[in-house]
């Protein structure tokens, strides 16, 4: 069945390092990725897309890579600061509907 | 900015009990969505809206839930007999007929059924 999942649950990076947050996907017919942030009490919010026929893109401070061949997306968060410390969601999208499949999260913790 | 918005921020209620959870989406968006997510679990998709009927649904959204678009900018989510697993957090959100794999979420209603 379709499931998009995560490497790294946790993890820490230093105020002013890059981070890098890994998904996995498996259902090959999505065509758009999606990266959401989710900050506690609040609900998800967008932070980039990208097409199933780009492999990269790039918005201010990040950048999402899409590697089709190994079904691998990243996110990719330049000087991080603490107010980047959130849930990082990668979701798909699949289907007639437009349903979003979300996968399990990673926590970002920016150390100051 | 506009933003959809969720009332009410959190619906405490008995087991058996009927709730309506409500959303206002963003206004000139066609698209419209529930999803809800249990306490540390992702978040799962339950329902899409689109020209006044559902698009799609999920096996959790069954016959205990319904969505009505009563006014033009109002879209609630009805639980008719909630259950002690219905406890979660509940998102609405909306996307524009353009850009509609990007979805706008609200800040959720947290359900909790006691």
């Amino acid at each position: 069945g379709e499931s998009v999942g995560l490497h790294l649950p946790t993890l820490s990076v230093q105020e002013g390092d890059n981070s890098i947050i890994n998904c996995a996907y498996s259902n090959s017919a999505s065509d758009y990725f999606i990266w959401y942030k989710q900050e506690s009490g609040k609900g998800p919010q967008f932070i980039i897309d990208i097409r199933s026929n780009m492999d990269k893109r790039q918005g201010q401070r990040v950048t999402v890579l899409l590697n089709k061949t190994v079904k691998h997306l990243s996110l990719q968060i330049a000087a991080t600061q603490p107010g980047d410390s959130a849930v990082y969601f990668c979701a798909e999208n699949s289907g007639y509907g437009n349903k979003l499949v979300f996968g399990a999260g990673t926590i970002l913790r920016v150390k100051s | 900015e506009p933003e959809v918005t969720q009332t009410p921020s959190h619906q405490v209620t008995q087991m058996g009990q009927e709730v309506i959870l409500r959303c206002v989406p963003i206004s000139n968006h066609l698209y419209f969505y529930w999803y809800r997510q249990i306490l540390g679990q992702k978040v799962e998709f339950l329902v899409s809206f689109y020209n006044n009927e559902i698009s799609e649904k999920s096996e959790i959204f069954d016959d205990q839930f319904s969505v009505e678009r009563p006014d033009g900018s109002n879209f609630t989510l009805k639980i008719r007999s909630t259950k002690l697993e219905d406890s979660a957090m509940y998102f609405c959100a909306s996307s524009d007929p353009i850009a509609k794999n990007i979805q706008y979420f609200g800040a959720g209603t947290r359900l909790s059924v006691l």
